[in-house]
């Protein structure tokens, strides 16, 4: 059972590039969310989903696109990169974003460097 | 809005000893709160999840509390171990609008042999 995939792990872009953050769970989870994690400001929510077609944005939306066209997967675009988007990136999952008795679960992280 | 606070945000301790890592949020109306593991490079762990109605979970030397009124939980570690030197988050899901998880900004927890 993999959990929640993140790939790639580090990346490095240049100023203006775009790309493409992964994200894959295997356990059949609605709910799916990236955060950024950052010295001082602890972990923010970019944008979320509660099922395939469905997403929304959280507290630091700007910059970043996602679409959820299945259940596993739950990329993260970064449009035209800039240095503040320089951050660790968390992918995380759970059953229900209610989350009663739903725990959530977070892949590795991707840490990325804009130059 | 919703705020959560992790004081003190870093603690060192002698191996064996009992430890008490607070946290406190300002909306009691909360679905659960969380209690998660980070170590350095590594994503977040699920440790405990305590719902509204309850007062207590318990794993191994692991016991968190939530009291809704004083908007506090307590996560108690028993015979602290270097194993347990990491980063403790927790995180408050509220009620209503988007029902988005709130986190704190962590206590590193430094067990010394």
């Amino acid at each position: 059972n993999a959990g929640v995939t993140q790939t790639p792990k580090f990346q490095v872009l240049k100023t203006g590039q775009s790309m493409t953050l992964q994200c894959a769970q295997d356990m059949n989870h609605e709910y799916m969310s990236w955060y950024r994690q950052d010295p001082g400001m602890g972990l923010r929510l970019i944008h979320y989903s509660v099922g395939a077609g469905i997403t929304d944005q959280g507290e630091v939306p700007n910059g970043y696109n996602v679409s959820r066209s299945t259940t596993e997967d739950f990329p993260l675009r970064l449009l035209s990169a800039a240095p503040s988007q320089t951050s660790v990136y968390f992918c995380a999952s759970s059953y229900s974003n209610r989350g009663h008795n739903s725990p959530l679960h977070f892949g590795n992280g991707t840490r990325l460097t804009v130059t | 809005k919703q705020e959560v606070t992790q004081i003190p945000a870093a603690l060192s301790v002698p191996e064996g000893e009992n430890l008490v890592l607070n946290c406190s949020f300002t909306d009691s109306a909360i679905y659960n709160l969380q209690w998660f593991r980070q170590d350095p490079g590594k994503g977040l762990t699920s440790l405990l999840l305590i719902q509204s109605s309850q007062r207590e979970q318990t794993s191994g030397r692991l016991n968190a509390s939530l009291d809704k009124s004083s908007g506090r939980s307590t996560l108690y570690i028993a015979a602290s171990q270097p194993g347990d030197s990491a980063t403790y988050l927790c995180a408050a899901i509220t009620q209503g609008g988007s029902e988005k998880l709130v986190f704190g900004k962590g206590t590193k927890l430094t067990v010394n042999p």
